[in-house]
């Protein structure tokens, strides 16, 4: 168990829909970390936040965006969704932000399949 | 630009085999870190080791081996012995500072291995 929580797990919606996926850092981590992983494809960076603040942007698309409140969590919300965007969604958490130190500690992945 | 390079896109090995994923990468940093992670079939991916680039000691942890070699700026993994457990794919990473001072990770495309009983 890292002890990076990732809500829902799986989800199932049609195309156009809107959903949020959610999750909980390890506890003392303050960077977030949110990556795509579409079938046989590698780790694809979506965005990173520290502490509240975004912190670098990778190939996140416009219909999607993210945030991390001030209790840690983030939350990244994928809107008018398209068949392409069915992947595995992980979010991962480092108590690093200003010094690279720490390893991400990965959630289990919220699997999203859009119909 | 940081950059980390897994050329070897699968690899199949019979049990018991040693097999060794190959890990290239860039960076101008002099102080980084280097990770390996195992994505199992069931998808969770697990951290396996840590390196920073001030150690370039080997590490031995059971059946896996790290080669750290920052003349060739590689860091390569050996499994020894192979088993059906090790299948999975592997990823490699990086670990450096953006312009602005704070963490940035940056993973390879990943090493597919089947390990054939």
């Amino acid at each position: 168990d890292s002890g990076v929580t990732q809500t829902p797990k799986h989800l199932i919606t049609a195309t156009g829909q809107r959903v949020t996926l959610r999750c909980s850092p390890r506890s003392g981590d303050l960077s977030v970390y949110w990556y795509q992983q579409s079938l046989d494809q590698g780790l694809q960076f979506l965005i990173q936040y520290y502490n509240g603040e975004e912190r670098a942007k990778g190939n996140i698309l416009e219909r999607f965006s993210a945030q991390q409140f001030p209790d840690l969590h983030s939350e990244l919300n994928l809107s008018s969704l398209e068949l392409g965007d069915s992947a595995l969604y992980f979010c991962a958490s480092s108590v690093a932000g200003g010094r690279t130190t720490g390893e991400l500690f990965f959630g289990e992945g919220s699997r999203l399949t859009v119909l | 630009a940081q950059k980390v390079t897994q050329a070897q896109t699968e690899i199949s090995v019979v049990e018991k085999e040693d097999v060794t994923l190959d890990c290239v990468y860039e960076t101008r940093d002099t102080t980084y870190y280097l990770f390996w992670y195992k994505q199992p079939p069931s998808g969770e991916l697990v951290f396996l080791i840590r390196r920073n680039s001030f150690d370039e000691q080997n590490e031995i942890s059971g059946r896996y081996s790290w080669n750290f070699q920052k003349s060739t700026s590689s860091f390569n993994f050996t499994i020894t012995a192979s088993q059906v457990v090790d299948s999975a794919v592997y990823f490699c990473a990086l670990s450096d500072d953006d312009s602005g001072g704070y963490q940035k990770v940056t993973f390879g495309t990943g090493t597919k291995l089947q390990v054939i009983p």
